[in-house]
């Protein structure tokens, strides 16, 4: 069974600084790996999704890394701004499965 | 649709009451999932559906739980005698394939509350 843990569970940052989220996750047979954010209140909302063969993505701001050998991935976060604080989510499937088993999130806060 | 909708966003019921909570996914999805949030948990996978078939019902909690899909569109998420540890936010996501590769979309929730 797939485990995911993300660290750390919370941070607190001032708007410019540059961030790192971490997920880790137990089976490496995996076929994606998705990061999400979720604002209070709201659904998720996909920010970035790496297939198995891809080592990164990016999309503005932001850019995730997936290293499947070790079972982690990072969520970098350039330049933060307040609108950033939210709670972000990674979810992997296990492997064989395409049902995503999620972590319990970073909750961000970027104070002006 | 532009997204995928949920209804109703709140939901108060009491203690034995029968649920019915609705999802209409992105049109043209075919894979469907159900997820529960519940307050200070992570996301809790309930049951996958691939067009109108459901092969994966492994989350559903209990017996008490059962969920359809029609028309390969809107899905039902139906809660008999609910209990007070039913309380929770019920997500809905869609995506266009069977979701190996594919991203999922997610609907804003229903907050359900048992008294």
């Amino acid at each position: 069974k797939q485990e995911v843990t993300q660290i750390p569970a919370a941070l607190s940052v001032p708007e410019g600084e540059n961030l790192v989220l971490n997920c880790s996750f137990t089976d490496s047979a995996i076929y994606n790996l998705q990061w999400f954010r979720q604002d209070p209140g709201k659904g998720l909302t996909s920010l970035l999704l790496i297939q198995s063969s891809q080592r990164e993505q990016t999309s503005g701001r932001l850019n995730a890394s997936l290293d499947k050998s070790s079972g982690r991935s990072t969520l970098y976060i350039a330049a933060s701004q307040p609108g950033d604080s939210a709670t972000y989510l990674c979810a992997v499937p296990s492997g064989g499965s395409y049902i995503p088993t999620f972590g319990r999130g970073t909750s961000l806060i970027v104070h002006p | 649709g532009a997204g995928v909708s949920q209804s109703p966003s709140n939901k108060v019921t009491e203690k034995g009451k029968d649920v019915e909570l609705r999802c209409d996914p992105i049109s043209g999805h075919t894979a469907l999932y159900w997820y529960r949030q519940s307050l200070g948990q992570g996301l809790e996978f309930l049951i996958y559906f691939q067009g109108n078939s459901a092969p994966d019902k492994s989350g559903l909690p209990s017996d008490r739980f059962s969920a359809e899909r029609t028309g390969g569109s809107v899905s039902t998420l139906t809660i008999q005698r609910t209990q007070q540890e039913d309380s929770a936010v019920y997500l809905c996501a869609s995506s266009s394939l069977a979701g190996r590769t594919d991203t999922q979309y997610f609907g804003p929730g229903t907050r359900l509350t048992v008294l």
